[in-house]
């Protein structure tokens, strides 16, 4: 069992430019969340999908932020038009019954 | 929505002491409360959780305290290590999915 397996692990990237970040679920998990920690905001929920179907989106900036899991085997969350707030370690989580979830590595965006 | 609370930002002891860290939560219907464990440049790693339903659990040197009353949780680390040095975080959920997490202890444990 790999754990849960984020790709990049470190991304940077230009004002205004585009970023995909890639999340593999442990293999059987039927829920994926999406949260984002930084020093001044601490962890933040983004998203959840349960079953590859998106059920929570409600921390999710409304603009230039989507999600989406198309298999079962991984998910990505793309942002676009990247502006330096964005800059943060974007974690993965995947869970088999929506209690324990079990954390990626994080993915380190820089935005210049 | 829910607010969690992480009262000690930071907590040094020697090694073989306990260390305790301190949460408390605003939701009265949360009802599951994990414990992460953070190292540097890692993602965080499930060490504990309680459920409502319980007030105490233990896993060998670690236990969690959860006074529903109060509002209030608990993570008691017995016979601390060195390798115990990390970032702890409390967190709580509801009846969704999603946690709500403190903002994180850095525990030093001395030699």
């Amino acid at each position: 069992n790999a754990g849960v397996i984020q790709t990049p692990r470190h991304k940077v990237t230009g004002k205004g430019q585009e970023a995909t970040l890639w999340c593999e679920p442990i293999s059987g998990h039927s829920a994926v969340f999406w949260y984002r920690q930084t020093i001044v905001q601490g962890l933040e929920f983004l998203t959840y999908f349960r079953n590859q179907a998106p059920i929570d989106d409600s921390g999710m900036p409304k603009e230039r932020f989507s999600a989406q899991m198309p298999n079962q085997s991984h998910s990505t969350l793309k942002i676009q038009s990247t502006q330096p707030q964005d800059s943060a370690v974007y974690l993965c989580a995947s869970s088999l019954s929506g209690a324990e979830q079990y954390f990626g590595p994080g993915t380190r965006l820089t935005v210049l | 929505g829910e607010k969690v609370e992480q009262h000690e930002s930071t907590l040094s002891v020697r090694e073989g002491d306990s260390a305790v860290i301190n949460c408390t939560y605003t939701d009265t219907a949360s009802s599951y409360f994990p414990w992460y464990k953070q190292e540097a440049g890692k993602g965080l790693h499930f060490v504990i959780d309680i459920r409502s339903n319980v007030d105490r659990k233990q896993s060998q040197r670690l236990i969690v305290l959860l006074d529903k009353k109060a509002k209030r949780f608990s993570l008691h680390i017995t016979a601390t290590q060195p390798e115990d040095s990390a970032i702890y975080f409390c967190a709580a959920r509801n009846m969704g999915y999603k946690l709500t997490f403190g903002t994180g202890t850095s525990l030093l444990v001395d030699p």
